[in-house]
């Protein structure tokens, strides 16, 4: 079955650790792999996207995903996390017309 | 300012109500989505609309109908929902469906069934 894992439910950090979130897939077909957060109060906003080409993306606030075809997986990372960085942080992959998302991971950023 | 506006914002509703969700985008869209956002699961989509076709309904029950009267506006009807359908439901559009489209979210509607 298509899927989206990440496995981690809540993180907890102190300011100025590094961060990363991992996500894996299940579809053998071409991917297109999203990330978004949504900041308390706020919609879903888009973070980073891969779609082709180098598997390193960067994103907006530091953000940064690599696209590992071989293991499934897009893990989202950032060297040092801010308070303002506390979120809950949502995976997406695009399988053909369908847009899948994982279960999000909680973002707990501690000043 | 995402372009994708929701109303209303709060929406409480007893079993035996009849209510409607809007959904507006101002982006240029042609792909129109609903999802249910539920605690701890996965965004689960609902209805897709392309160029106002309905092209997928992940068997949602009949207690929830979608009406696309053109490419800026989407609605969700609802009738006679149950406790379980209580969740913030959100609206998202994309310049088309899929491949490397990004969706992009409206602040969704948090829904209580008492």
């Amino acid at each position: 079955a298509q899927s989206v894992s990440q496995h981690n439910h809540h993180v907890i950090l102190s300011e100025a650790a590094s961060l990363e979130l991992g996500c894996n897939y299940s579809y053998g077909g071409t991917v297109n792999l999203f990330w978004y957060v949504q900041y308390p109060g706020q919609h879903l906003q888009l973070l980073l996207k891969y779609f082709s080409g180098d598997p390193l993306v960067k994103g907006i606030k530091g953000f940064e995903a690599e696209f590992i075809k071989s293991k499934f997986s897009f893990n989202l990372r950032k060297p040092s996390v801010q308070w303002s960085d506390t979120a809950e942080y949502f995976c997406a992959v695009n399988m053909g017309n369908d847009m899948r998302f994982g279960a999000g991971t909680r973002l707990t950023v501690k000043p | 300012e995402t372009g994708v506006t929701q109303t209303p914002r709060h929406l409480v509703m007893g079993m035996t109500n009849k209510k409607s969700l809007k959904c507006e985008q101002h982006l240029g869209h042609n792909a129109m989505y609903w999802y249910k956002q539920s605690a701890k699961k996965p965004l689960e989509l609902m209805f897709v609309y392309s160029l106002e076709e309905r092209v997928e309904n992940n068997s949602v029950p009949s207690r929830f109908s979608p009406e696309c009267p053109n490419s800026s506006h989407l609605f969700l009807h609802l009738h006679t929902l149950q406790p379980e359908d209580s969740a913030l439901y959100l609206c998202a559009s994309s310049l088309r469906r899929g491949g490397y489209n990004e969706q992009f979210f409206g602040p969704g509607t948090r829904l209580t069934v008492l």
